[in-house]
């Protein structure tokens, strides 16, 4: 079945460094979305990719979706203490509304 | 406030003894859906539903059932848990432009343990 692979599974940063989290999907993806959980917390969405070549900025965050619509990747430039937490890609599968996750990359910066 | 609710967010049970985890929106959402988070394994889904009295099984629907009577409601039923559903569980909601669902609003999580 189609697979959303997310790396890496665990980054360790100092305050201050970039971060960079890739993701990539079997399949063409119709859209991309990408999610961060808090330690404890639950999912928040951050953003929806949908072009082919797409490039989304959110202040230190910089998202990409391939040409191909098969990869993703999210940057953050600078990376802060309340970067911590677990970021996700998800994308929809076999048919709408079957949506898979990536298993996350976490992150923890060393202030 | 647009939110999410699960209930309840914690539980202990013991082998075999059926639950309901209910979840509730109010956001007049077309799209929600379950998962199940575990360690290493990430946010798998387990069942979702487009619309009212529609549903479909996820990625890992064996051992759950789901009904969508209402609009805003979507409860997981485990009829006869085990301790592999041991998990945390996550419900969330979105709206669906097609042919597209759009962000998901997750609830706060149960915590569920099986004994």
């Amino acid at each position: 079945g189609q697979q959303v692979m997310q790396i890496p599974q665990y980054q360790h940063v100092q305050e201050g460094e970039d971060f960079t989290t890739y993701c990539n999907s079997s399949t063409t993806l119709s859209n991309i979305q990408w999610y961060k959980q808090r330690p404890g917390g639950h999912p928040v969405f951050l953003i929806q990719l949908v072009k082919s070549g797409e490039v989304k900025k959110q202040k230190r965050l910089t998202f990409q979706f391939g040409e191909a619509k098969k990869n993703s990747s999210l940057h953050i430039t600078a990376t802060q203490t309340t970067d911590v937490g677990t970021y996700f890609c998800a994308g929809e599968g076999r048919s709408q509304g079957n949506l898979i996750f990536g298993k996350g990359t976490k992150l923890s910066v060393k202030p | 406030e647009a939110q999410v609710t699960q209930n309840p967010r914690y539980l202990i049970t013991v082998t075999g003894k059926k639950l309901t985890v209910t979840c509730s929106q109010n956001m007049n959402h077309e799209y929600m859906s379950w998962y199940r988070q575990d360690p290493g394994l990430g946010l798998r889904q387990i069942y979702y539903s487009m619309n009212v009295e529609v549903t479909d099984k996820g990625d890992v629907p064996e051992g759950y059932k789901v009904s969508r009577k209402e609009k805003r409601n979507f409860p997981l039923i485990l009829e006869s848990p085990s301790p592999n559903q041991t998990s945390l569980y996550f419900c969330a909601s979105s709206l669906f432009r097609g042919p597209s669902i759009t962000e998901a609003f997750f609830g706060q999580g149960t915590r569920l343990t099986v004994v």
